[in-house]
């Protein structure tokens, strides 16, 4: 089957650092996206990794293994905005370029 | 650049009738569109994959017959549930993608559906 996992919540402090971990099984892998949804809004893109490395864009990045099947996204300098879900979905090879999506991990920042 | 819109944001109905959803390309040309529903706390499901003057290919589970899309155009997708029930209660989500990389889906901001 096709699957990815990530943690289902976090909890950091506002400054702190903070990595959300995803591991996948997909066939026909293409690569791995990040996005960020608050409560009652629609997803938004965050990251995009193809190849395996780091990406960085501002506060966040995003890590790549394809031989690991994993991948991580890491935030900086915490914000209280940043609580949020965050979900990691992995493009399938193909036409539709479709999305397989985690389940999501709920970060809280606290003060 | 690249803002999809959802109309109606939110829509209450009873049960039996039908709603229909309809998710806009405002600044680009989608030849594929994403309809998903999302229940509180949980991930998105892809309902079905929309492309523009074909039939929508549908996610295993999801009755066609219910759930109607249409693709009418490069910057219109509109998806119908019919006969709603209260279990269709759900937050509606589309996407869309462009003929660009890197991939990146565009989400409209949603429709809340509740059937009474």
């Amino acid at each position: 089957g096709q699957s990815l996992e990530q943690p289902s919540e976090v909890t950091a402090v506002e400054g702190a650092i903070v990595q959300i971990n995803c591991t996948y099984q997909t066939s026909g892998f293409y690569g791995l996206s990040w996005y960020q949804q608050h409560d009652g809004g629609a997803p938004t893109f965050l990251s995009y990794n193809a190849l395996d490395g780091l990406e960085e864009t501002g506060r966040f990045s995003s890590f790549l293994s394809r031989s690991d099947s994993y991948g991580y996204l890491l935030l900086q300098e915490l914000q209280m905005k940043d609580s949020a879900s965050y979900f990691c979905a992995a493009y399938h090879a193909g036409n539709n370029r479709k999305l397989i999506w985690g389940l999501g991990t709920s970060l809280a920042v606290n003060p | 650049g690249a803002v999809v819109s959802q109309h109606p944001s939110w829509v209450i109905c009873k049960s039996g009738t039908s709603v229909k959803i309809e998710c806009r390309s405002l600044d680009f040309q989608a030849t594929t569109m994403f309809w998903y529903r999302q229940f509180p706390k949980q991930s998105l499901m892809l309902m079905a994959t929309s492309n523009e003057g074909s039939k929508a290919t549908y996610e295993q589970g999801v009755e066609k017959d219910k759930f109607l899309i249409n693709h009418a155009s490069l910057t219109l997708s509109t998806l119908t549930v019919t006969s709603a029930h209260p279990e269709d209660s759900s937050f509606y989500i589309c996407s869309a993608v462009t003929g660009q990389g890197p991939y990146e889906q565009y989400f409209g901001p949603g429709t809340r559906l509740t059937v009474t």
